[in-house]
This record gives structure tokens, C-alpha cells and sequence, in this order.
């Protein structure tokens, strides 16, 4: 198993600004995963966070907008930039459990608001 | 882009009801299923990663079946409880593809 940290854990923002969400891991992990739950939407990857490379992202979804971080094994940040209403979403960051079994070990996860 | 459609949207039941959701996907190239529960202000927690075709399994009172020639799988609550309460969420891995989630189910248990 994982532990994930995530904050914050919740934030109200106004339009136009930039917000930055924090996730450490207990453990060092290769892949951290950054995804987005609009409200009545299903959860969507955002984009793969490796260690060393560029983060990679799922289709409509850029590295202008939510830039990524990964300094190292065990933390990762991902910033929402520019923002805008649609952009009120939780944002969740995980990472594949050990063990081969492809679950998946969520953070808490962050509930922004833009107003 | 792969559809994975969750039905109900949400339900309520009472306390001791048993229920059951459905998450249907696509048949073809299908590598996984998985169950998350996701309360409010926690973590989605994994109940069960699914391979194989007819494959059935239990967590307590929870469980789940998997047909994945039709496209498929039952998540089972036997004698729900108000600790039940969350969203229900299930998501398709293929051969080729990062996991897809369905919208999920909301389920509310009232003692």
C-alpha cells in the first residue's frame, strides 16, 4: 500500500490565478498519476508524472495549463494556471499499488473552487 | 475513447436492503476492471481488481462478478449499512489504454 498526502485540501480561488497542489508519497514510487473529477464527471487523467522526463498528457489536456513537477521519487506537484470556473474540480494524485495488482492508491485530494 | 457507463446515478436504500450496481465497458481488448468506494472527504479506497472472465470476489459483505464477453460487472452489497454510504466507482483498463472510470453510483444507506 501508499500513503499519499495531498494540499490543499480544499481552496477557493479567483479567476484568472494559479494554484499549486502538493502530493508526497511514503514510499518512492516511478509514476505518479494527476487526475480531475468535475462536478458530475467521471474521473480523468490529466497527465503521468515520471521522475527525471516531462510528464506525459492525456488528450485535451496541456502542459501551459497544468504544469507538473516531480523532483524526485516520492512528491509531485500540479499546477492549475489561468483559472476559470471550469476548472472547479477535485484533483486527485495517485500511484500504482506494489505487487502487480494495477490498483490504484489515491491522496485525498483537493477541492478547488473558482469563482 | 472508451465508455464506461455506471448505473444507477444513485440510490438510497435502507439500512439491512441489499443492492447491487452495474458497470458495463467495452469487450474487446479488455485487460482490467476495478471497483473504488470513495467517501466523502477520503481517499477512493480499491474493493477489487478483476482479470478474468467469470471471475467472482467477496470483501465481507461486498462483491463482484465480472463477464467480460458481454462487457459486464455486478458490485453486490448484502445487507447494506450506513458506513456503506459513498460513491461507488468502477474503471476499465484495455490492453493499450491508462484506466477509464465510469461516472459512478452514489449510494446512501439510512439506519
Amino acid at each position: 500500500s501508499a500513503v499519499i498526502s495531498q494540499k490543499p485540501s480544499r481552496d477557493i480561488c479567483q479567476r484568472g490565478t494559479s494554484l499549486t497542489i502538493q502530493c508526497q508519497v511514503d514510499s518512492q514510487v516511478t509514476m505518479m498519476f494527476w487526475y480531475r473529477q468535475q462536478p458530475g464527471q467521471s474521473l480523468t487523467l490529466i497527465a503521468t508524472a515520471n521522475q527525471g522526463s516531462e510528464a506525459t498528457y492525456e488528450s485535451g489536456f496541456v502542459i501551459d495549463k497544468f504544469p507538473i513537477s516531480r523532483p524526485n521519487l516520492t512528491f509531485s506537484t500540479l499546477t492549475v494556471s489561468n483559472m476559470s470556473p471550469e476548472d472547479s474540480s477535485i484533483y486527485l494524485c495517485s500511484v500504482d499499488g506494489t505487487g502487480g495488482t494495477g490498483e490504484l492508491f489515491f491522496g485525498e485530494g483537493s477541492r478547488l473552487t473558482v469563482l | 475513447i472508451l465508455n464506461v457507463e455506471q448505473s444507477p446515478q444513485s440510490l438510497h436504500v435502507q439500512e439491512g436492503d441489499s443492492t447491487n450496481f452495474t458497470c458495463s465497458f467495452p469487450s474487446s481488448n479488455f485487460y482490467a476492471l476495478h471497483w473504488y468506494r470513495w467517501e466523502t472527504a477520503k481517499s477512493p479506497e480499491a474493493l477489487f481488481v478483476m482479470t478474468l472472465n467469470g471471475d467472482e470476489k467477496k470483501k465481507g459483505r461486498i462483491s463482484a462478478t465480472l463477464n467480460t464477453k458481454e462487457g459486464y460487472s455486478y458490485l453486490y452489497i448484502k445487507g447494506s449499512q450506513p458506513e456503506d454510504s459513498a460513491t461507488y466507482l468502477c474503471a476499465f483498463r484495455s490492453g493499450y489504454s491508462t484506466l477509464t472510470f465510469g461516472k459512478g453510483t452514489m449510494l446512501l444507506v439510512s439506519p
